[in-house]
């Protein structure tokens, strides 16, 4: 079955740092890794990649997939007080056309 | 706004009850996703449809079912509710019917079950 790991839980940091999110996987036919970006509402789309899309780069946001050991990071730069949220990582691969998510890293981004 | 509506937004109901969410994917998109976030597990996919057909299937209940009309809206149909099901159920859509097409999310409609 596939699997997302997500790390860390949760992370609290001050406006202008730099953050890394990371995301671990275990799947058995990849198809892409996609980032999403949840508030108080539905997962927004932020990046996906693929085995022909490693990397992604939008603002402040940029994204790297591994593909050799199994794992995507989001990197976001000058964090601001809007990017608090839960950022999910979800993994398409296998047998079916799922997305399987893991449990999302709270980011709180304070002033 | 990602395009995807789905009605209602909430829904409080009791239960055994039944109820029937309904989305309605972006203009152009053939599948059609519905997911379940629960506090305790996340977002779980449940089914998928595909132009009609469903394509699909994830840890969804035999208490669910879901269908795709011809005008490619989606309802979800829940039957004999128990406390458990009280969660947030998403749709997504997307323009491919494979896994490569980036979905995208609807609001999303509470459950609340008493």
């Amino acid at each position: 079955e596939d699997k997302v790991v997500q790390s860390p839980l949760s992370l609290v940091v001050h406006e202008g740092d730099t953050v890394t999110l990371n995301c671990s996987y275990e799947v058995t036919n990849f198809r892409s890794l996609l980032w999403y970006k949840q508030e108080k509402k539905a997962p927004t789309f932020l990046f996906m990649l693929t085995s022909s899309g490693i990397e992604k780069k939008s603002g402040r946001l940029s994204s790297i997939l591994d593909k050799k050991e199994l794992f995507s990071i989001l990197n976001i730069t000058a964090t601001q007080t809007g990017d608090s949220a839960v950022y999910l990582c979800a993994l398409s691969g296998g047998s079916n056309y799922k997305l399987t998510f893991g449990k999302g890293t709270l980011l709180t981004v304070n002033p | 706004d990602s395009g995807v509506t789905q009605t209602p937004k909430h829904l409080i109901t009791a239960t055994g009850q039944r109820v029937t969410l309904r989305c309605s994917p972006r203009s152009g998109d053939l599948s059609v996703y519905w997911y379940q976030q629960s506090l305790d597990q996340g977002l779980q996919f449940l089914i998928q449809y595909y132009n009609g057909e469903e394509r699909a299937k994830g840890n969804i209940l035999e208490r669910f079912s879901a269908q795709q009309f011809p005008d490619l809206h989606s309802e979800l149909n829940l039957s004999s509710l128990e406390l458990g099901d009280s969660a947030l159920y998403f749709c997504a859509s997307s323009v491919v019917g494979t896994g490569e097409g980036e979905q995208f999310f609807g609001p999303g409609t509470r459950l609340t079950v008493l």
